[in-house]
């Protein structure tokens, strides 16, 4: 079982529409969590962080985590032909001194007009 | 200015040779990490170190060598490069401990062939 999962997609939403990304973990010991965006040829840059139960809200973007699941989720609402990209999940252990970022295999979204 | 930068963006090269990338940040971060991302979009783990000293060694091939002359500096030294080898390698930082929202900070990625 790799330790984050995500549908590779890819993922077809309408412009204007909710585009939903999901995520699950494996080790409950994880201690945030992490929505990364990223272009083709570009490097990934971070767009949401969430390590508490619930939901948390940024503009266009909502995380929601449920830790007893062991689940992570992306919304992104009016969704924008720029929105267009893979959506990286990660999360983040805390290992010896330091800590760990695993990512997902990512989820490729596109946004038709 | 660049927060994490490395040398250099693109490395072409045939099987058998060996070859160096390099990384600086600039953040003041404690960890520093290398990925490797495949052509399938994986972005897999492969070295962590915190504060110079290697903290995770993900099973990667030991032609595959890092080495951290400092906290500010990451550099990754492949031996007998093979074909499997050829992907994007990224950089990256974070403030590290065991701090909750240790977000990664990438560098622009090197991709590599091998030919």
């Amino acid at each position: 079982q790799k330790e984050v999962e995500q549908n590779s997609g890819p993922l077809s939403v309408p412009e204007g529409a909710i585009a939903s990304l999901n995520c699950t973990y494996s080790d409950r010991g994880s201690q945030s969590f992490f929505w990364y965006r990223q272009y083709s040829g570009k490097s990934p840059e971070l767009i949401m962080f969430i390590y508490s139960n619930g939901d948390k809200e940024d503009g266009r973007f909502t995380a929601q985590l449920n830790k007893a699941s062991q689940y992570v989720s992306l919304l992104i609402r009016d969704s924008q032909p720029s929105d267009s990209a893979t959506y990286l999940c990660a999360v983040n252990r805390a290992y010896s001194s330091a800590s760990k970022i695993i990512f997902g295999s990512g989820t490729r979204l596109s946004i038709r007009p | 200015d660049t927060a994490v930068s490395q040398t250099p963006k693109y490395l072409v090269t045939q099987m058998g040779n060996d070859k160096s990338i390099k990384c600086e940040q600039n953040l003041g971060h404690d960890t520093m990490y290398w990925y490797k991302q495949d052509s399938k979009k994986f972005l897999k783990i492969m070295f962590s170190y915190n504060n110079k000293e290697l903290i995770i060694n993900e099973t990667v091939p030991n032609r595959f060598s890092p080495k951290s002359p400092d906290k500010a500096h990451l550099n990754l030294h492949i031996n007998s490069l093979e074909l499997g080898d050829s992907a994007v390698y990224f950089c990256a930082s974070s403030q590290g401990g065991r701090e909750m929202n240790t977000e990664a900070f990438f560098g622009q990625g090197t991709r590599l062939t091998v030919v």
